[in-house]
Formats: structure tokens, C-alpha cells, sequence
């Protein structure tokens, strides 16, 4: 099956800088790569995706990049702010499309 | 309002004891899951199911069986609860597998003493 692995545990960033955050997958029939926001106490909160027929997606401060040559996609999160600071989750579905998700990242946004 | 519901949010039991876990969603979604989250680990697949009484085996399945008799509702049964089964469990749904990022509910967190 597929296997998801996020490089990032931790980052910490001032608020006003980027966050980067890596993952690879390993499955090539993965079709679509969401992220979830994860607050304290709280469910993932579904904040973008990508699908495999681009390679580049933006919604307001969040941008994707996928790279399937490499098997790797990115959450960028630019001009951050405190409210940023959360745990992020990948993930990618695999061909059997039973989604595998990334340990996660926590970020924190210093003011 | 799209939404997935999870019953009880919290839920305190003995080892020994069996355990129910509902999910509800409103959305006449045909694919729903049942992930459990540990410290460290992520998020684990433990059953998917892709409509009433279509279910299929995740990652981890053993200790777990599951009920779909509603597009609806998606129930997770821990017979005979572990101590180890102790973890914080989601529910999610989403359109066929592939096509839309699973919808997530707040989650139920087991404590299996």
C-alpha cells in the first residue's frame, strides 16, 4: 500500500515568514494529495489539495507544489501568523485509494 | 451544513468491557473510514467502508469490526476492549475514494483502563 512520509516533526517560524512542509509518497497511482489543519483537541480540518494533472495550486496564503517525477509535495504557507500554528497533515490515497497519512507536523508561529 | 458527527466524544471504559463508537454524516456520502490517532504514529486506517454493507479492511484492523447498515451512520465495535485500544478515534466521509479529501468529525477519545 501506500506509504506517506513527512519530513518536518516540528517548525518554528516568526510570524510573517513562510512554512515549508515536505512530503513523498510512494504509490505512483496517487491521483490527489490533501492537507489538514489540526488545532488542540480538535478534528483535521481539510485546508487544500492537489490533484496529479498540476503541478502548482494556490488559495490564498497556501500553496501546493507537486513534483510526481520525485514523488514529493509541499505546503507552503506564506506571510504566517500566530492563528497558523497548528499540527499539518498530508496525505496520499494510493491506487487502492484508502488515504495514508504523514506523522504529521506541528507548526508554531512565534509573534 | 456538511458535517460528521461523532458519538460519544468522550468515553471511559474497562478492560473487558465492549465499546461502540458512532459516526453520523449528513451529506449522503457513500465512503466513510474509521482512523485512530496515536502520539508519534499518525493517523491509522483501521476500516473503510464504501457503502451499506461494503466494508473493507485498513491497516490495522485486528481487535476492530465495523456495521454499515445506513448510508449514514458507521459504527466501530471494540469487543472485549484492550488497554492498548486506548487512543483517540475519527471518523471521516467523503464522495467515492479518489475524487474528494475525506471530511473529518471532532473525534472520540477512548480511555480502556
Amino acid at each position: 500500500g501506500e506509504k506517506v512520509e513527512q519530513h518536518e516533526s516540528t517548525l518554528s517560524v516568526r510570524e510573517g515568514d513562510s512554512a515549508v512542509i515536505n512530503c513523498t509518497y510512494t504509490d505512483t497511482a496517487s491521483s490527489y494529495f490533501p492537507w489538514y489543519k489540526q488545532e488542540a483537541g480538535k478534528g483535521l480540518h481539510f485546508v487544500i489539495d492537489i490533484r496529479s494533472n498540476v503541478d502548482r495550486k494556490q488559495s490564498q496564503r497556501l500553496i501546493v507544489l507537486l513534483d510526481k517525477k520525485a514523488k514529493r509535495f509541499s505546503l507552503h504557507i506564506t506571510a504566517t501568523q500566530p492563528e497558523d500554528s497548528a499540527i499539518y497533515f498530508c496525505a496520499a490515497p494510493g491506487g487502492n485509494y484508502k488515504p495514508t497519512f504523514g506523522k504529521g507536523t506541528s507548526l508554531v508561529v512565534h509573534p | 451544513d456538511m458535517k460528521v458527527t461523532q458519538m460519544p466524544r468522550y468515553l471511559i471504559k474497562r478492560m473487558g468491557e465492549n465499546v461502540l463508537l458512532e459516526c453520523g454524516q449528513d451529506m449522503s456520502h457513500e465512503t466513510m473510514y474509521w482512523y485512530r490517532q496515536d502520539p508519534g504514529l499518525g493517523l491509522q486506517l483501521i476500516y473503510i467502508s464504501y457503502d451499506v454493507d461494503s466494508n473493507s479492511e485498513g491497516d490495522i484492523p485486528k481487535g476492530y469490526r465495523v456495521s454499515r447498515k445506513k448510508r449514514e451512520h458507521f459504527s466501530l465495535i471494540l469487543d472485549s476492549a484492550k488497554t492498548n485500544q486506548t487512543s483517540v478515534y475519527f471518523c471521516a466521509s467523503s464522495l467515492p475514494p479518489g475524487n474528494q479529501a475525506p471530511l473529518f468529525g471532532e473525534g472520540t477519545r477512548l480511555s480502556v483502563l
